[in-house]
């Protein structure tokens, strides 16, 4: 069945560096979601990418996903502590289902 | 305010004294799902609803019973709740097309079965 493999699990960096999260599929993503949870609780939107090189920004963070439709990135310019938490990649694995990643922690150091 | 509401949010049991998780949500949205959250192992499907009267197994569905009446509402029912169902629980909605739609999650019920 189709997994989602997010790298790297967690993720530790100095505020004000840049940093990305990966989310690879093995198969054809159907539509491709990211959130951000702060620990033990909900899941807040982020992006959500339909198409072969689509790339999406909000504020300083940026989506893309890959031709192929297999593979995305979530990339961060100019990290805050506000960015810290968990980020996941989930997909429309087209049986609806929603699939999740099984998430990336990011911690910021000031 | 568009949402997706669960209760309770914090629920202590004890192994096998039925519970019901409430969750609705105010969009309209026809897909409702429900997802536990596990350390080391993310987040998994129990159940979905693709509508009223509509609903299909996830990837977890065993020790767990749902319904779908109304629209607006998705309850999970534990029959007979588990140590092995401690876990952080999740209701989400979506418009019918999960394509073009994301998923609208919850706050989130943390369930603790003693």
């Amino acid at each position: 069945s189709q997994e989602l493999e997010q790298s790297p699990q967690s993720l530790i960096v100095q505020e004000g560096k840049n940093l990305t999260i990966n989310c690879t599929s093995s198969k054809t993503l159907y539509g491709l979601y990211w959130y951000k949870q702060k620990y033990g609780e909900g899941l807040i939107f982020l992006m959500m990418l339909q198409k072969g090189g689509e790339e999406k920004s909000h504020e300083k963070i940026t989506a893309k996903l890959d031709e192929k439709k297999q593979q995305s990135s979530l990339h961060i310019t100019a990290s805050q502590p506000s960015h810290a938490g968990i980020y996941l990649c989930g997909a429309d694995r087209g049986d609806d289902k929603i699939i999740f990643g099984k998430g990336t922690r990011l911690h910021i150091l000031p | 305010e568009a949402q997706v509401t669960q209760n309770p949010r914090y629920l202590i049991t004890v192994t096998g004294k039925k519970l019901t998780v409430t969750c609705s949500q105010n969009m309209n949205h026809e897909y409702m799902s429900w997802y536990r959250q596990d350390p080391g192992l993310g987040l998994r499907q129990i159940y979905y609803s693709m509508n009223v009267e509509v609903t299909d197994k996830g990837d977890v569905p065993e020790g767990y019973k749902v319904s779908r009446k109304e629209k607006r509402n998705f309850p999970l029912i534990l029959e007979s709740p588990s140590p092995n169902q401690t876990s952080l629980y999740f209701c989400a909605s979506s418009l019918r097309d999960l394509g073009d739609s994301p998923l609208h999650f919850g706050n989130g019920t943390r369930l603790t079965v003693t």
